[in-house]
């Protein structure tokens, strides 16, 4: 039962301190997606990956977000510094290009940031 | 922006009741429109991807179809149960866009 992971699944931090949010998509999956669920945005798209190359990131603060996918078995989300405006669930989903790219979610982490 | 649109924003119903709601988005440039499922403390399940005008999909008591001529999706629940309360999100994809954008959820409320 192929499924896309997430670590960690929580995590409570200190404002200011380096927060690293990894994804491991379903095998043969070539694009992932990064998203963050917020109160008043839903599901806001952070970055998109496809064979992981970044084709999207317009959605992530720059200044302190940024996003890679090291190899195909690896998508990451870092923050840093992060701030207490971050804390939220953040979600990882992969798919496949060819097949109009549904979307696989993962179980997400909850970012508290004190 | 690409803007998509779903309503109504919330909906209660007793179980048994049939049900549906809207997902509006451009019509042009139409590539895709994803529904997904998302129950409260878990993730986002995909239902359904629809890619036709006039495409009619359906999974036990759960439906969609599509209009990409004037840019909406039906999604419809018949006799409607308790574990059919979720968010209902669509998500729509043009030609020209490398990602989805997601509408806001109408969120289900089913009462026994």
């Amino acid at each position: 039962d192929a499924r896309v992971t997430q670590t960690p699944r929580d995590k409570v931090t200190e404002m200011g301190q380096e927060v690293t949010m990894r994804c491991q998509p379903i095998l043969g999956h070539n694009t992932v997606f990064w998203y963050r669920q917020t109160m008043m945005q839903g599901l806001e798209l952070l970055a998109y990956f496809r064979n992981r190359a970044p084709l999207d990131d317009s959605g992530m603060p720059k200044d302190r977000f940024s996003a890679e996918m090291p190899d195909a078995t690896l998508a990451t989300l870092k923050i840093q510094p992060s701030e207490p405006r971050d804390s939220a669930v953040y979600f990882c989903a992969s798919g496949w290009e060819g097949g109009y790219n549904e979307q696989f979610f993962g179980p997400g982490t909850r970012l508290t940031v004190l | 922006i690409l803007n998509v649109e779903q309503s109504p924003q919330s909906l209660h119903v007793q179980e048994g009741d049939s049900t549906n709601f809207t997902c509006s988005f451009p019509s042009s440039n139409f590539y895709a429109l994803h529904w997904y499922r998302w129950e409260t403390a878990k993730s986002p399940e995909a239902l359904f991807v629809m890619t036709l005008n006039g495409d009619e999909k359906k999974k036990g008591r759960i439906s969609a179809t599509l209009n990409t001529k004037e840019g909406y999706s039906y999604l419809y629940i018949k006799g409607s149960q308790p574990e059919d309360s979720a968010t209902y999100l669509c998500a729509y994809r043009d030609n020209y866009g490398q990602n989805f954008v997601f509408g806001p959820g109408t969120r289900l409320s089913v009462l026994p």
